[in-house]
C-alpha cells in the first residue's frame, strides 16, 4: 500500500463548479499535512498547510481527519487558473524531522 | 526576497556518467531537501542537510550523495548514471527541521541520462 494515496483523475469541472479531492495516508504518526498545488512541468507551490481543527484560505477549504486518516481539499467558485495538479503531502515522521511524502498528485482541468 | 534558485535548469549526460546539482535555499531558511520526480509521479524524498549535515535519507542507493555549505546552500551529486535517473530533481528549503515547518521549492533541473 502506497504511503499517500490520491485519485488521479483528471477531475474535469466547469468554471464556477465547487470541487473536492481526498487524500488517504498509511502512517497513522504522521504529524502535519499539506496541500500543493503543481502546474505543468513546473515546481510545487504550498496551497497550504492543514491543521487538525480544518483550515479555509479564500476558496480553498482543508480538512482533517485523523481517525480515517484522510485529507480533503474543497475548491469553491472553480477559475481557469486552478488548472492544476493538486499534491497530497504528508510528513512521514514523528520525529523532529521532516520527511515530506508526496501522493502521486490529482489533475483538476477547469473549463469555460 | 530570493527563493529558491538551482542549475543548472537543464541537463543531458550519459550513463555512467557524474552529475552535480546546485541549489541556493530561500533567504532566511538553514535546511535544503532534495527531491526526484519522476515523469507522472509525485516527488520522492532523496535527503535533507540542516548544519551541513544529512539528517534523513529516502531510499536511494549510496550513488545519491550530497553536500550543505556553511552559506546553506546545497548540491546533489548522482554517481554512475542510469538511464532511470532521468527525472526532474527539486530542491526545497525550510526555516529549520522541524515537522511543522513548510518547504518551499526551486524550479528544479531536468535531468536526460542517454
Amino acid at each position: 500500500r502506497k504511503e499517500v494515496e490520491q485519485d488521479p483523475g483528471p477531475f474535469n469541472v466547469p468554471e464556477g463548479a465547487t470541487v473536492a479531492f481526498n487524500c488517504t495516508y498509511s502512517n497513522s504518526a504522521s504529524q502535519s499535512f499539506f496541500w500543493y498545488r503543481q502546474d505543468c512541468r513546473k515546481e510545487p507551490k504550498l496551497l497550504m498547510s492543514v491543521y487538525s481543527s480544518g483550515n479555509e484560505d479564500g476558496r480553498f477549504t482543508a480538512q482533517l481527519n485523523r481517525a480515517s486518516q484522510y485529507i480533503s481539499l474543497l475548491i469553491r467558485d472553480s477559475k481557469l487558473s486552478d488548472s492544476a495538479t493538486y499534491l497530497c503531502v504528508v510528513n512521514g515522521l514523528n520525529t523532529g524531522f521532516q520527511k515530506l511524502v508526496f501522493g502521486t498528485g490529482t489533475r483538476l482541468l477547469v473549463s469555460p | 526576497d530570493a527563493g529558491v534558485t538551482q542549475s543548472p535548469t537543464h541537463l543531458i549526460k550519459t550513463r555512467g556518467q557524474q552529475v552535480t546539482l546546485r541549489c541556493s535555499p530561500k533567504s532566511g531558511h538553514d535546511t535544503v531537501s532534495w527531491y526526484q520526480q519522476a515523469l507522472g509521479q509525485g516527488p520522492q524524498f532523496i535527503f535533507q542537510y540542516y548544519e551541513e549535515e544529512e539528517r534523513q535519507r529516502g531510499n536511494f542507493p549510496d550513488r545519491f550523495s550530497g553536500h550543505q555549505f556553511p552559506n546553506y546552500s546545497s548540491e546533489l551529486n548522482v554517481n554512475a548514471l542510469l538511464l532511470g535517473d532521468s527525472a526532474l530533481y527539486l530542491c526545497a528549503s525550510s526555516l529549520g527541521v522541524g515537522r511543522l515547518y513548510e518547504q518551499y521549492f526551486g524550479p528544479g533541473t531536468r535531468l536526460t541520462v542517454t
